[in-house]
């Protein structure tokens, strides 16, 4: 079984809607974290918003929050607002374990366009 | 500023070369990573270290050789007996190799004809 799944490939929005980005994972480990990465067209990843396992609510950093729902093992990203800027590949990754290296796994992204 | 560079951006070879990609970062980091990216795919690890001096095989070591002499340095040579080499190559850190937050560099893509 996939890891994790991102089921939309390609997804457009209008400039200062609001969009969700699917991500679920699949893990029977306790101590887990959930991490969302943008990836423009240079290429460079930028972390956006990580969720831990244990974390009561839901992870917020400026116009992007993680709604995380244990029960369904899913972790979308809902961006508000979105800003043409925010055009690119839209990475989910967990990390599965605790203390030492922790294995990180990522999904295969969604290309988000946002439209003028 | 503090960050992390990969030299160079894009790089040529020809089959049956070994090729050396370099990564250094000024974020006084411990842990280190080498991740290789493939067309509509995610990443997925090479390489990593926890320390100076330290590596450890990700999920797809083979064809791969690291090293890290340095704290700031961690370069990855793709060999020869990498099968398919042609891939979009980025480096990332992370203050502890526990840390969730990890940082990249802005990538090196190689293709090898």
């Amino acid at each position: 079984a996939q890891k994790i799944t991102q089921t939309q490939p390609g997804m457009f929005v209008q400039e200062k809607e609001a969009v969700t980005l699917d991500c679920t994972y699949d893990t029977s480990d306790p101590s887990y974290g959930l991490f969302w990465y943008k990836q423009p067209s240079s290429g460079e990843m930028i972390f956006l918003i990580y969720q831990g396992s244990y974390d009561q609510q839901n992870a917020t950093e400026g116009r992007y929050s993680l709604n995380f729902q244990k029960a369904r093992k899913s972790a979308n990203l809902v961006i508000s607002a979105s800003q043409l800027g925010d055009s690119a590949m839209y990475f989910c990754a967990m990390r599965e374990g605790a203390g030492g290296y922790q294995k990180v796994t990522f999904g295969t992204g969604t290309k988000l366009q946002v439209i003028p | 500023d503090g960050g992390i560079t990969q030299s160079p951006k894009y790089l040529f070879r020809k089959e049956g070369q070994n090729v050396t990609l370099s990564c250094e970062q000024n974020l006084n980091h411990d842990a280190m990573y080498w991740y290789r990216q493939d067309p509509g795919q995610g990443l997925r690890l090479i390489y990593y270290s926890q320390i100076v001096n330290d590596f450890q095989k990700g999920d797809i070591a083979e064809g791969y050789s690291v090293s890290r002499e340095k704290k700031e340095s961690f370069p990855l040579t793709v060999t020869s007996a990498q099968k398919n080499p042609t891939a979009f190559y980025l480096c990332a850190s992370s203050i502890y190799i526990n840390s969730y937050e990890q940082y990249f560099g802005p990538g090196t893509r190689l293709t090898v004809t």
